[in-house]
């Protein structure tokens, strides 16, 4: 069993849907991530959060929603997505923002937008 | 300015033998960690090896270690008695200690290939 979880592992949705993607970890960790791995690009941060509360917001467009209720679970709500959207979103934890403090990463979640 | 570099799009490697992966970074924070992952097909990037800029010995993990040459920034993994179930896409990552707050700098990512 890995230390962070993410369900679902696999998505398709249309342009007009509304769905979301969640993240459990069982680390004890109290900052918990979302990546965005698109194809031939660099893992680009979307957001962070500490104890709870937004730390980082990388520019996202407000079509992704993110909600943090606890240091365990993190949610990622999409809401009218383009298919430059897809792409695999990878939540991930760790103990802090010291430099010693390695991320973990869940299995990750594979976004299609028709 | 990029700083995390992988220079190795794609390595093939015999079974059994060892193979070094290349990463250079560029910060001026004195204090940073270096991560190595490993990203298998599936897609879960599981992490491997870490080393602190002030560590004074190269940092070891089984059969995966860090070849760290901090004059040079430069991090290369180096694995061992490679396996065929060591091919994957393996990605360099740097965390700057006083400046970086909660952002872990990735590289583009080195895909190995592990020939039986």
């Amino acid at each position: 069993e890995t230390g962070v979880t993410q369900t679902p592992r696999h998505l398709v949705m249309g342009m007009t849907n509304k769905k979301s993607l969640k993240c459990e970890q069982h680390l004890g960790h109290n900052a918990m991530y979302w990546y965005k791995q698109s194809a031939k690009k660099p893992l680009e941060l979307m957001f962070v959060y500490n104890f709870k509360e937004q730390t980082e917001n990388n520019s996202v467009p407000s079509r992704f929603s993110p909600e943090c209720p606890n240091s365990s679970h993190l949610f990622l709500h999409l809401h009218t997505l383009q298919p430059e959207d897809s792409a695999l979103y990878l939540c991930a934890s760790s103990q802090g923002k010291d430099r010693r403090n390695t991320i973990y990463f869940g299995e990750g979640s594979w976004l299609t937008v028709v | 300015a990029q700083k995390i570099t992988q220079t190795q799009p794609g390595m093939f490697v015999q079974e059994k033998e060892a193979v070094t992966l290349d990463c250079t970074y560029d910060t001026s924070d004195p204090s940073y960690g270096l991560f190595w992952y490993k990203q298998p097909s599936s897609g879960e990037m599981i992490f491997l090896i870490y080393q602190g800029s002030y560590d004074q010995q190269n940092a070891t993990e089984g059969r995966y270690s860090l070849n760290f040459q901090k004059a040079r920034k430069s991090a290369n993994l180096v694995i061992s008695a490679s396996q065929l179930g060591d091919s994957a896409m393996y990605f360099c990552a740097m965390r700057e200690g006083r400046t970086g707050g909660f952002k872990t700098i990735f590289g583009a990512g080195t895909r190995l290939f592990v020939k039986a």
